[in-house]
């Protein structure tokens, strides 16, 4: 079983959705990370959360420690925002490291 | 400025050749990473180097070699690497190294491996 699990795996929508992806992690975390990655290659941190909720712009990011998951929403989808969208934690017990979900492509159609 | 710049952004090499992968940030983080990523992948870790010094070597082949000059450069020296090592290489860096630093990465080297 993989530490860190995202969900879906792949997400299409409309333009204007609501969209939420999934992730939950099994082991202790110092915090936890939403990257995003364009094709192209180049990854973008979006948000590092160790409680509750951020958000940055039509982004929100919440996390519960005691259930060990995290959400990423984002609201009023748009065609630009079709990337792949990763989770990723920094483990209490590894100083350096982080550990990366599968990731999750999503795809908005206009 | 916090931007992670990487050069080249395309490179193709023989497997005999011989060649570098340069990062370089200019933010004061004193943690440094490469991450080696294929295609539909996350990002898998290499090397980190904390302060300048090599803190984690993820059994990577020694074909690859790393190297951190200063605290805002480090180097990937490529030696006899096999086509199966084609993939992107991704550089980050953070403010000292800890899982709730946040990571900054560069745009990637895109290697191809002939």
């Amino acid at each position: 079983k993989n530490e860190v699990e995202q969900s879906p795996q792949n997400l299409t929508a409309q333009e204007g959705e609501f969209i939420t992806i999934n992730c939950s992690y099994s082991v202790g975390i110092s915090a936890l990370h939403w990257l995003q990655q364009h094709p192209g290659g180049g990854i973008v941190s979006l948000f590092m959360l160790s409680s509750g909720k951020k958000k940055h712009g039509r982004l929100i990011a919440t996390i519960n420690i005691q259930e060990k998951h995290s959400s990423l929403h984002i609201t009023a989808s748009h065609p630009r925002d079709s990337a792949v969208y990763i989770c990723a934690v920094g483990s209490s017990g590894s100083a350096r490291q982080l550990t990366f979900g599968s990731g999750t492509q999503l795809t908005v159609l206009p | 400025d916090t931007e992670v710049t990487q050069t080249p952004k395309h490179l193709v090499m023989g497997m005999t050749n011989k060649k570098s992968l340069k990062c370089e940030q200019h933010m004061g983080h004193r943690a440094m990473y490469w991450y080696k990523q294929k295609a539909k992948k996350p990002p898998e870790l290499m090397f980190v180097y904390s302060y300048e010094k090599l803190s984690i070597n993820e059994s990577v082949p020694s074909r690859f070699s790393p190297e951190c000059p200063n605290s805002s450069l480090l180097n990937l020296h490529l030696h006899a690497l096999q086509p199966e090592d084609s993939a992107l290489y991704l550089c980050a860096s953070s403010q000292v190294g800890l899982g709730a630093d946040t990571q900054y990465f560069g745009p990637g080297t895109r290697l191809t491996v002939l």
